[in-house]
């Protein structure tokens, strides 16, 4: 089945301790991003990728990172993690930048306390 | 950023009626997609349509572009309880997908 899979589905951390979120997609896609979804402020794009070893910043990508060794898999990093990056966590992705529909994980909810 | 806009934020109505929402965005674009996200879960694509399509189907969905006026509606058709969700629409032009905030819709059985 064509998916995209996040895991841990639910994390709680605290301050400074640093974590990752896993995303892998079995469906080659080129393009790669990361999306934090808050109350009152929709989606934002994190970090994105275009291909293997190819990542740009989106719209917030302070305070996270993120690396693409390998087509199928875009882990998002958080070195230091504070509690203003508790937030519901999406990767998506699809076989070209601009012109495809995105196909979303199913999520992660992170709480830093 | 060309980040659309959706139109209401929040939207209730009665099983069968018709629902529309609406988008609106900043800048030139090459498409505009639309996405349903049940509570908490992972965005599901919709429907996609070019910067040159004025209208496109699928199913219950129906939905406009007006290129001109930089706006778009997502109207579905004798809705169900089954569709309450968020509606979002994405643009993208020179920079990946961007999406707006979103509208609630509540439909009522």
């Amino acid at each position: 089945e064509a998916q995209v899979t996040q895991n841990p589905r639910y994390l709680i951390t605290v301050t400074g301790k640093k974590l990752t979120v896993t995303c892998s997609q079995n469906m080659n896609h080129e393009y790669m991003s990361w999306y934090r979804q808050d109350p009152g402020l929709g989606l934002r794009q994190i970090y994105y990728s275009m291909n293997v070893e190819v990542t740009d910043k989106g719209d917030v990508p302070e305070g996270y990172k993120v690396s693409r060794k390998e087509k199928r898999n875009f882990p998002l990093i958080l070195e230091s993690p504070s509690p203003n990056q508790t937030s519901l966590y999406f990767c998506a992705s699809s076989p070209t930048r601009t012109n495809s529909p995105l196909h979303f994980g199913n999520g992660t909810r992170l709480t830093v306390t | 950023s060309q980040q659309g806009e959706e139109d209401p934020q929040a939207l209730s109505i009665q099983e069968g009626e018709n629902a529309t929402m609406n988008c609106s965005y900043k800048t030139s674009i090459n498409n505009l997609q639309w996405y349903r996200q049940n509570s908490g879960r992972g965005l599901v694509h919709l429907i996609l349509i070019r910067s040159n399509e004025r209208e496109k189907h699928s199913g219950r969905l129906r939905v406009t572009l007006d290129t001109s006026k930089k706006s778009s509606s997502l109207l579905i058709t004798a809705s169900r309880a089954a569709d309450t969700a968020s509606y979002f629409c994405a643009t993208t032009g020179n920079t990946p997908l961007v999406f707006g905030k979103g509208t609630r819709l509540s439909v009522i059985a």
